[in-house]
């Protein structure tokens, strides 16, 4: 079964440093989304995108945030300068089409900024 | 807004106990509802969804019956085994497009042999 494959599995970075979350979504979804879950908290919703730009995005995904999707199978998120607070695991997914399909998710990328 | 709360956690099972879930939710118009499971280490896999009231979902075991009188969507199971351990988290989308989905707090269950 297709799955949707992120890297690395665990970062670690300096405060203040830029990091980029990589993401291969399932090959024929056509909506991509980032959340996070801060250790032992909620799941977060930060951005989805569809069509090539950002269709929603939640108040955590503010200027430090970016995505892309450079290619026709990666999907990348950008922290430009890490804090503290954005230690947490974050999750890409994607889904076939806008009906409420289910989320496909990753298995994550832990994120530890030092 | 949309919300969705969830039985808080930890729970703590033997077992061959049955299970059950608590899910409730807010919602503006007719929401999808799903239960994700994240095992330890892992990240979040579907578990069983409904699209619409009545509609029951259902997978390894587990079952769902989605409830628009009392915006509920308990998750049971008959017998779980230690293996169920892990955190589920109770989900539901309305968007059309954008999907953004909107997840509960997540419950921890523990299951001892």
């Amino acid at each position: 079964e297709p799955e949707v494959t992120q890297t690395p599995s665990h970062q670690v970075t300096q405060m203040g440093q830029e990091v980029i979350l990589r993401c291969v979504p399932i090959s024929n979804h056509l909506y991509f989304y980032w959340y996070r879950q801060i250790l032992g908290q909620k799941v977060e919703f930060l951005v989805s995108f569809y069509n090539n730009e950002i269709s929603e995005k939640s108040e955590i995904f503010d200027d430090q945030f970016s995505v892309e999707r450079p290619d026709g199978s990666n999907f990348t998120l950008k922290i430009r300068s890490t804090k503290l607070e954005d230690s947490a695991m974050y999750f890409c997914a994607s889904s076939r089409q806008g009906d409420n399909s289910p989320l496909h998710f990753g298995n994550g990328t832990r994120l530890t900024v030092t | 807004g949309n919300s969705v709360t969830q039985m808080e956690g930890p729970v703590t099972l033997s077992e061959e106990a049955f299970l059950t879930i608590n899910c409730t939710y807010t919602a503006t118009g007719y929401p999808s509802l799903f239960w994700y499971v994240q095992y330890p280490g892992e990240g979040l896999q579907l578990l069983l969804k409904a699209t619409k009231a009545d509609d029951k979902g259902s997978n390894k075991g587990f079952e769902a019956t989605y409830r628009k009188e009392t915006t509920s969507f308990h998750l049971e199971k008959g017998s779980v085994q230690v293996s169920d351990s892990a955190v589920y988290f109770c989900a539901l989308s309305t968007d059309n497009y954008g999907q953004n989905f909107v997840f509960g707090p997540g419950t921890r269950l523990s299951v001892l042999p």
